[in-house]
C-alpha cells in the first residue's frame, strides 16, 4: 500500500521565522511529488514535483524532490500570518493498473503567531 | 469563475435517507474525483473517473455510487445515509490521472 508520511503533524512559529516541511513517501509506480495547502476550505495546489533535485519556487514558498531518498521539503521563508494552514503532500503514481492515482499524507498544520 | 463547483456547501439529513451530492468542472478535465476527508481532516479516494471508466476505492461501501452524466460533472449518490458517513466531500478534476488535481470548496454532510 502507498504511504506519504508528513512531519511535523503540527508547527507552531512566530511571523517572519522559516519553516522547512518534511514529507517521505513509499509509492508503487511514482510519478510525481505535489504539494496543496488547505485553509478553512478546498487544498489548493502549490507545487508539482516531477524530477529530482529541481527547485520549484512561488515567492517565498519553495520545494524540492529527492527521488534517490524518497522525501520532500517545502519552505516558507519570512513567514506571515496568512501562511496558517494545513499543508498536503501527495504522491502521484503512474496511472492504470486499477488504483488511483493519489495519495494524500496527513498533512502538518502550520500556525504562525503575529 | 469557479472551476471546479459542488452543491450544496451543507448538507443536513436523517440516517436513512438518499442524497445526492453534484460536482460541476468547467475545466475541461478529462479526470474527476470524489474524496472523503474525515474528522481528522485526512483526505482519502472514494472514486476516480476518466473516460468512462471508473476506478473505485474497494473500502468505499456500495451504498456510494457516482454518476457521471457528462465529462464535466460528477455526482456522489448516497443511499441509507449512516452516522458515520458524516464528513466533508471533496470533488475534484485533473487534466488526466497523471497532472494535479483542481478541489472544489467541499459539501459537509451531517447525518443525525
Amino acid at each position: 500500500e502507498d504511504k506519504v508520511v508528513q512531519s511535523p503533524l503540527s508547527l507552531v512559529v512566530h511571523e517572519g521565522d522559516t519553516v522547512t516541511l518534511n514529507c517521505s513517501y513509499e509509492v508503487t509506480n511514482f510519478r510525481s511529488l505535489l504539494w496543496y495547502k488547505q485553509e478553512k476550505k478546498a487544498p489548493t495546489f502549490l507545487f508539482m514535483l516531477t524530477s529530482s533535485g529541481i527547485e520549484k519556487k512561488s515567492g517565498r514558498l519553495s520545494s524540492i524532490l529527492d527521488k534517490k531518498e524518497l522525501f520532500s521539503i517545502l519552505n516558507i521563508t519570512a513567514t506571515q500570518t496568512g501562511d496558517s494552514a494545513v499543508y498536503l503532500c501527495v504522491s502521484l503514481r503512474y496511472s492504470g493498473g486499477g488504483a488511483d492515482g493519489l495519495t494524500f499524507g496527513k498533512g502538518t498544520h502550520l500556525i504562525i503567531q503575529p | 469563475d469557479t472551476a471546479v463547483s459542488q452543491t450544496p456547501k451543507y448538507l443536513v439529513t436523517q440516517m436513512g435517507n438518499d442524497k445526492s451530492i453534484k460536482c460541476e468542472q468547467n475545466l475541461g478535465h478529462d479526470t474527476m474525483y470524489w474524496y472523503k476527508q474525515d474528522s481528522k481532516k485526512f483526505l482519502k479516494i472514494m472514486f476516480s473517473y476518466n473516460n468512462k471508466e471508473l476506478i473505485i476505492n474497494e473500502t468505499v461501501p456500495n451504498r456510494f455510487s457516482p454518476k457521471s452524466p457528462d465529462k464535466a460533472h460528477l455526482n456522489l449518490h448516497i443511499n441509507s445515509l449512516e452516522l458515520g458517513d458524516s464528513a466533508v466531500y471533496f470533488c475534484a478534476s485533473s487534466r488526466d490521472r497523471n497532472t494535479e488535481a483542481f478541489f472544489g470548496q467541499g459539501t459537509r454532510l451531517t447525518v443525525v
